[in-house]
């Protein structure tokens, strides 16, 4: 079955970066482009980018240029979400998503998120 | 970017009512929309796709319907598994996906 597996919770000081990865499996990833979507505590949903399957078009949300940078990495099926220059209002749960067919479309399977903590 | 508006904010039911759900779009996004029911420490989970379709494995007492600019999510019957919070989520424009502020339903 479609797994997509986040690493675990993060703490970092305001200024720092953070690198979190979302591995997949039960699918074939070199097919799929990939999302990272936020959550703020008792917040809603913000989309922050999407990567496609061979990780050389990436397209980020406007109020994140030049602070998020996704990557893949096809031989482990793995991707990744860096975010740098974190501030507190960075603090959220992070989730990987998989884009259901081709790179327009809703997200039909989401990783289990992981919390990043921003506090000095 | 286009707005997503969900209305209303919380919704109060019993075990076995329906509730509806509205999500409106800024502008029109014909039926590139998705509904998901996210609950408390979980990641969301795809309900509902292009507005109507029913994503597999999702009980048949979820429905969705609208097109262009005006949606909404059917919870027939709703069951105790169902109070939850429900997020639209629009897909009409590449690299600017949007999600509604989300709908908590919880018991009256």
């Amino acid at each position: 079955q479609v797994q997509l597996v986040q690493s675990g919770s993060e703490v970092k000081t305001p200024g720092a970066s953070v690198k979190i990865s979302c591995q997949a499996s039960g699918f074939r990833f070199t097919n799929y482009y990939m999302h990272w979507v936020r959550q703020a505590p008792g917040q809603g949903l913000e989309w922050m980018g999407i990567i496609n399957p061979s990780g050389d078009s990436i397209s980020y949300a406007q109020n994140l240029q030049g602070r998020v940078t996704l990557t893949r990495d096809t031989s482990t099926n793995t991707v990744y979400m860096e975010l740098s220059s974190l501030r507190s209002d960075d603090t959220a749960v992070y989730y990987c998503a998989r884009d259901a067919v081709a790179g327009l479309n809703y997200f039909d399977h989401w990783g289990q998120g992981t919390l990043v903590t921003v506090s000095s | 970017d286009i707005q997503m508006t969900q209305s209303p904010s919380t919704l109060s039911a019993s075990v076995g009512d329906s509730v509806t759900i509205t999500c409106r779009a800024s502008q029109s996004i014909t039926t590139w929309l998705a509904w998901y029911q996210q609950k408390p420490g979980k990641a969301p989970k795809l309900l509902i796709y292009d507005a109507s379709s029913l994503e597999s494995g999702v009980p048949s007492r979820f429905s969705g319907s609208g097109s262009g600019t005006e949606f909404t999510l059917t919870i027939s019957s709703l069951q105790p598994d169902d109070f939850a919070t429900y997020y639209c989520q629009q897909y009409n424009s590449y690299s600017s996906w949007t999600f509604g502020q989300g709908t908590k339903v919880d018991i009256k």
